[in-house]
């Protein structure tokens, strides 16, 4: 069985910045990508970026380009999600998902398995 | 980007009853593919349909998904109390993966 068990809530004040892990077990946990989708609270869905953990290709939503960083480490199968220069408007619970297909150079873009969520709050 | 609307904006039923969610893209989705998310208060989203009209693994067969091109559409055949929630519908076929507002699934 898929899982993916997400690093703790976090709070952090305005400019810093705050890095959250997804470590994946069971099934071929390293062979599928991972993305992170965030939701304000009660506020939609929103995709920031995932990875290819096999090959290290990204694909980053343009609004956080410059702000985020996702890397993988393949020998823990674990995926980070670092974002930069943060402001009351990145509170949200942070998730990673699952990439539905398993591949190397491509995302396939829908989400099979997700993490519980990591709540950040920014707060001076 | 592609803007997805979802509507209505909350559905009052009643269990049993039929419910019929309505997904509009601002530009043809390529491929069909879209999906469709269920989320209770407090969960994760779950996946229930992908490409459209595939549901996902363990996804019961009172959920079916249809359309192509901008109009996609969720139906429950027969409500169940655990069907109450909040439906997101999401297209992957152009970057960036958008997803729309939501349809909140009411008891009546």
């Amino acid at each position: 069985q898929v899982q993916l068990v997400q690093s703790g809530a976090e709070v952090k004040k305005p400019g810093s910045s705050v890095k959250v892990s997804c470590r994946a077990s069971g099934g071929t946990a390293g062979t599928y990508a991972i993305a992170w989708v965030r939701q304000a609270p009660g506020q939609g869905l929103q995709w920031m970026g995932g990875v290819i953990p096999m090959s290290g290709i990204t694909d980053y939503e343009q609004k956080f380009q410059d702000r985020v960083t996702i890397t993988a480490d393949k020998s823990t199968s674990t995926v980070f999600m670092e974002l930069s220069s943060l402001t009351s408007g990145d509170t949200a619970v942070y998730y990673c998902a699952r990439d539905g297909g398993a591949s190397y150079s491509a995302f396939f873009g829908y989400f099979d398995f997700w993490g519980h969520g990591t709540l950040v709050t920014v707060s001076s | 980007e592609i803007v997805l609307t979802q509507s209505p904006g909350t559905l009052s039923l009643s269990p049993g009853e039929r419910a019929t969610l309505s997904c509009r893209a601002s530009q043809s989705v390529t491929s069909t593919y879209l999906a469709w998310y269920q989320q209770t208060p407090g969960q994760a989203p779950r996946l229930l349909i992908f490409g459209a009209s595939i549901r996902a693994t363990g996804i019961p067969d009172r959920f079916s998904g249809s359309g192509s091109g901008t109009d996609f559409t969720l139906t429950i055949s027969r409500l169940e109390p655990e069907d109450f929630a909040v439906y997101y519908c999401q297209q992957y076929g152009s970057s960036p993966w958008t997803f729309g507002q939501g349809t909140k699934v009411e008891v009546k």
